[in-house]
């Protein structure tokens, strides 16, 4: 199976600020079907990106997604106060489906 | 509005066995892949099964593969994960999700709250 790495485990940022986070994979995810997920305490995981850089509906445009390969990111432009939670990312190209182990973004 | 509700979350003991249920309604489900998805108390998400619209086409995680069965009920637009031979790692919150309509191969969209499933002698 794909064994997902994602870094840093968490990222201190301030609201305004730049975030970017990592996801690393052991082996190339076919056709970049990579997602990325926003999950808040207590709440369902909400999908963000799919297929490594297609924003799903209602995702604002200051989250983007880019790479192929092994190596792929999720950037937040500009973070937002509702921005602050924690990211995962997922591989759906191979089965079995695999997930990171999360990126907290917390404020700083 | 997409809804998916799960139901059948319990203590059970170790080698004991629960059935989950998800509901769903919002969209025509027949016509949808679905997924369960756990969560163990502070842990990040472990994919478990998919099967897909006509329910004749299942995958499972390696940690589930022979002790879970996904199943669906097109008529009662309902997804089913039976779970026998349980185990203390097992111990996790689990949701089920719709798969995203987009062509080919397609990640989660929608995901319900979960059910809390708890394996402790």
């Amino acid at each position: 199976e794909i064994v997902l790495t994602q870094s840093p485990g968490t990222l201190s940022l301030s609201p305004g600020e730049r975030a970017t986070l990592s996801c690393r994979a052991s082996q190339s995810v076919s056709g970049r079907h990579l997602a990325w997920y926003q999950q808040k305490p207590g709440q369902a995981p909400r999908l963000l990106i799919y297929g490594a850089s297609s924003r799903a509906t209602g995702i604002p445009d200051r989250f983007s997604g880019s790479g192929s390969g092994t190596d792929f990111t999720l950037t937040i432009s500009r973070l937002e106060p509702e921005d602050f939670a924690v990211y995962h990312c997922q591989q759906y190209g191979s089965p079995p489906r695999t997930f990171g182990q999360g990126t907290k973004v917390e404020i700083k | 509005e997409v809804q998916l509700l799960e139901a059948g979350g319990d203590l059970a003991q170790p080698g004991g066995s629960l059935r989950l249920s998800c509901a769903a309604s919002g969209f025509t489900f027949g016509t949808y892949a679905m997924s369960w998805v756990r969560q163990a108390p502070g842990k990040g998400l472990e994919w478990v099964s998919i099967t897909n619209s006509g329910g004749d086409r299942t995958y499972y995680a390696d940690s589930v593969k022979g002790r879970f069965t996904i199943s669906r009920d097109n008529s009662k637009n309902t997804l089913y994960l039976q779970m026998n031979s349980l185990r203390a790692e097992d111990t996790a919150l689990y949701s089920c999700a719709r798969v995203q309509d987009c062509g080919g191969a397609c990640p989660e969209d929608y995901w319900g709250r979960g059910t809390p499933v708890t394996v402790s002698s």
